[in-house]
C-alpha cells in the first residue's frame, strides 16, 4: 500500500469547513483514498472513499488532485462531535478474500474549537 | 441494535492469566478482523478470517488464538498474558467482496490492562 503523510494535528472553528490534507505522492493507478477517523475510546469509523473524481456523502467531501499525489477531506460544517483522529488510507480494490488489512498511520487530530 | 460488539469493554487481569474477547457482528459479512492499538495509538491488524478461514496472521506470537465458530464470531483467546499485551483491541468485519471497495466496520474495542 502506498504510504501517506498527513500533518500531526490541526484546528478548526466550530462551524466552520475543516480541511485536512494527505499527500500521497507514490499512489498508484489502481489504489483508492479512504478516510476514516477515530473519535476518542471508540473504533474507527468509514468516513468517504475515491479513485480520482471528487466525492461527497453526508459526511463529508473528498477532494483528490488531478494528478492524484494528494487529496483534502471536508468536513462543510465541523461540529464539537468532529474532534477525533482522521487517518488517510491508500489501498486498491479487494483482490484476495479477508486479504484486505487497513494499514493505519499515524493520522492528524482535529480538535473542533468552541 | 450494534452491528459490531465486543465483550467485554474492560478487562484486567494479573499477568500469566489467560483471557478470551469475544466479537460478534450481525450485519452478514463474511470477513472479520481483530486489531490492535498499543499506547502510542498506533492501530495495527492481527488477524483476520473470511467465512471462518484464517487469512491473515501479522507475525502474532503464538500465545494469541483467534477462533471463529461460525462467519459472524471471532474471538480472540490469549494465554499467559504479558505486561506488553495492554492495548485496546478492535474487532471489524467487512463484506469483502471481490473487486470492490472494501469498507470495515469496527466494535467499539476491549480494553485490556495486564498486571
Amino acid at each position: 500500500d502506498a504510504k501517506t503523510t498527513q500533518p500531526p494535528s490541526m484546528d478548526c472553528a466550530e462551524g466552520r469547513a475543516a480541511n485536512l490534507p494527505c499527500n500521497h505522492s507514490t499512489i498508484s493507478g489502481n489504489e483508492y483514498v479512504y478516510w476514516y477517523r477515530q473519535i476518542h475510546s471508540q473504533g474507527p469509523q468509514y468516513i468517504i472513499h475515491g479513485l480520482k473524481n471528487n466525492e461527497t456523502n453526508e459526511m463529508a467531501s473528498l477532494i483528490i488532485t488531478e494528478d492524484r499525489k494528494s487529496s483534502t477531506l471536508i468536513l462543510p460544517h465541523a461540529t464539537l462531535r468532529d474532534t477525533a483522529v482522521y487517518y488517510c488510507i491508500v489501498r486498491p480494490l479487494i483482490s484476495n478474500f479477508g486479504n484486505e488489512k487497513l494499514t493505519f498511520g499515524t493520522g492528524t487530530r482535529l480538535t473542533i474549537i468552541p | 441494535d450494534t452491528a459490531v460488539s465486543q465483550t467485554p469493554k474492560y478487562l484486567v487481569t494479573q499477568m500469566g492469566n489467560d483471557k478470551s474477547i469475544k466479537c460478534e457482528q450481525n450485519l452478514g459479512h463474511d470477513t472479520m478482523y481483530w486489531y490492535k492499538q498499543d499506547s502510542k495509538k498506533f492501530l495495527k491488524i492481527m488477524f483476520s478470517y473470511n467465512n471462518k478461514e484464517l487469512i491473515i496472521n501479522e507475525t502474532v506470537p503464538n500465545r494469541f488464538s483467534p477462533k471463529s465458530p461460525d462467519k459472524a464470531h471471532l474471538n480472540l483467546h490469549i494465554n499467559s498474558l504479558e505486561l506488553g499485551d495492554s492495548a485496546v483491541y478492535f474487532c471489524a468485519s467487512s463484506p469483502a467482496v471481490a473487486a470492490t471497495v472494501e469498507t470495515q466496520y469496527f466494535g467499539p474495542g476491549t480494553r485490556l490492562l495486564v498486571l
